[in-house]
């Protein structure tokens, strides 16, 4: 069964402390992983898409790489602004994207 | 360029009563996609369109919900005799293409209330 798992769920960061959200997923003929940030009442924002294992993606303070069951999203030096919901979705061979729960973060000043 | 668009922003009606959420999407997307977010849970696919025919319909929990898009633009989804558990913020997507490279670009959601 199609898949997509994020951890943690909940996220608290001083600002400055760098980390990383994880989404593990088991898709059948994996299309594509996408990163989307979600801020309160609002539609999710695209920041990345990864199509192979071994991608890297950057902008700004984020990073996101992908292996063959994970994908990684890495925030170095996060500030309060960062503060939103990641989600993971994956796009699997029948172009049905499967999202995750999401992590939301929280960055302290 | 303007991005998509969803209408109403919220919604409340009653139970058994139906209702439309409309989706305009970014011109020239062929592509649209509507789903549902329920408190804590992730995105729950419902249902796409490639042009103005739906090759996928398979998430639509029941015959009450169905939808429609017309001249390869705007979309419509419709709840017929709505229930408690339908209420959730309904959000709408477009990508340019469906296949793979595919990105999907959110509207901003219709709340979605029913008492």
């Amino acid at each position: 069964e199609d898949q997509v798992t994020q951890s943690p769920e909940a996220l608290r960061l001083q600002e400055g402390e760098s980390s990383s959200l994880n989404c593990s997923y088991t898709v059948s003929g994996l299309r594509g992983l996408f990163w989307y940030r979600q801020d309160p009442g609002k539609g999710p924002e695209f920041l990345f898409t990864l199509y192979s294992a071994g991608e890297e993606k950057e902008k700004e303070r984020l990073k996101a790489t992908l292996t063959k069951k994970e994908s990684f999203l890495h925030i170095t030096a996060p500030k309060p602004e960062d503060s939103a919901t990641y989600l993971c979705a994956v796009q699997a061979g029948g172009n049905q994207f499967y999202f995750g729960t999401g992590t939301s973060l929280t960055v302290i000043p | 360029g303007a991005g998509v668009s969803q209408s109403p922003s919220n919604k409340v009606t009653e139970k058994g009563k139906d209702v439309e959420l409309r989706c305009d999407p970014i011109s020239g997307h062929t592509a649209l996609y509507w789903y549902r977010q329920s408190l804590g849970q992730g995105l729950e696919f419902l249902i796409y369109f490639q042009g103005n025919s739906a090759p996928d319909k398979s998430g639509l929990p029941s015959d009450r919900f169905s939808a429609e898009r017309t001249g390869g633009s705007v979309s419509t989804l419709t709840i017929q005799r709505t229930q408690q558990e339908d209420s959730a913020v309904y959000l709408c997507a477009s990508s340019l293409i469906a296949g793979v490279g595919g990105t999907q670009y959110f509207g901003p959601g219709t709340r979605l209330t029913v008492l």
